[in-house]
């Protein structure tokens, strides 16, 4: 299974809206309503902020959110933050009960 | 309140064997649906996804390094532990592993992760 394919980096303005895609396949992001989403900041574990395509976990801010067209998901963060810069990575199930991430994007808030 | 913490070698020699335990509190890995899963991530770059082990026994592993790892739970103990045989330089990473709860409870994603464990591979 191949890794699913994230822009490497993204930036935005305080106030603007972002958008990271994450393109996979029909074995995996498509054939599935299993995305999910983690936050990483530098030197931190990673953090789900979505889950099942569109769900958030409580406790995380609805300036975050979720969706997928065919083979394609996407997050957006809305109202950008200083506290937003970080990296980004999305995840899905597969076939065979077994997940693949995503290469990873760089946000940048300017 | 659901915890996880790995723990390991630091260093490991080119050819050893990788044995990592995740020591886990606040849940139970006999519970259904319940899994752990193990992720590492090299120095700058993206998370990988390893194996993981559900509450039945089931175990699955990343296609590309199945050969290589075997994932065991002690259910007793509250560890799961990851080995991964003939370890060479590119292993070298920060190894994770993170809970996943019943999925009616929080879908099919980690939401909880341990600090994680930086493993060097070095001769």
């Amino acid at each position: 299974q191949s890794a699913l394919t994230q822009p490497a980096s993204v930036s935005g303005s305080p106030g603007q809206s972002i958008t990271i895609s994450c393109t996979g396949t029909s074995r995996d992001v498509g054939g599935y309503n299993y995305v999910s989403w983690y936050q990483q900041h530098p030197g931190k574990a990673p953090k789900v902020i979505i889950y099942d395509v569109n769900n958030r976990p409580s406790g995380v801010s609805n300036r975050f959110s979720g969706s997928k067209a065919g083979n394609t998901a996407s997050l957006t963060i809305s109202g950008l933050q200083a506290e937003d810069e970080a990296d980004y990575y999305c995840s899905s199930y597969t076939g065979s009960t077994t997940w693949v991430f995503g290469g990873g994007t760089k946000l940048t808030v300017l | 309140q659901i915890t996880l913490k790995e723990s390991g070698p630091t260093l490991v020699r080119p050819t050893q064997t990788l044995t990592l335990t995740c020591t886990f509190s606040g849940f139970s890995l006999s519970t259904t649906e319940v899994a752990v899963g193990w992720i590492r991530q090299p120095p700058g770059k993206a998370l990988e996804w390893l194996a993981v082990i559900y509450w039945d026994g089931d175990k699955r592993y990343s296609p590309s390094l199945k050969r290589r790892l075997t994932i065991t739970k002690d259910t007793s103990k509250d560890q799961v532990v990851l080995t991964m045989t003939n370890m060479d330089p590119v292993d070298t990473a920060t190894y994770y592993c993170a809970h996943r709860p019943p999925i009616a409870v929080g879908g099919n994603a980690l939401h909880v992760w341990g600090q994680g464990t930086m493993v060097t591979v070095s001769s």
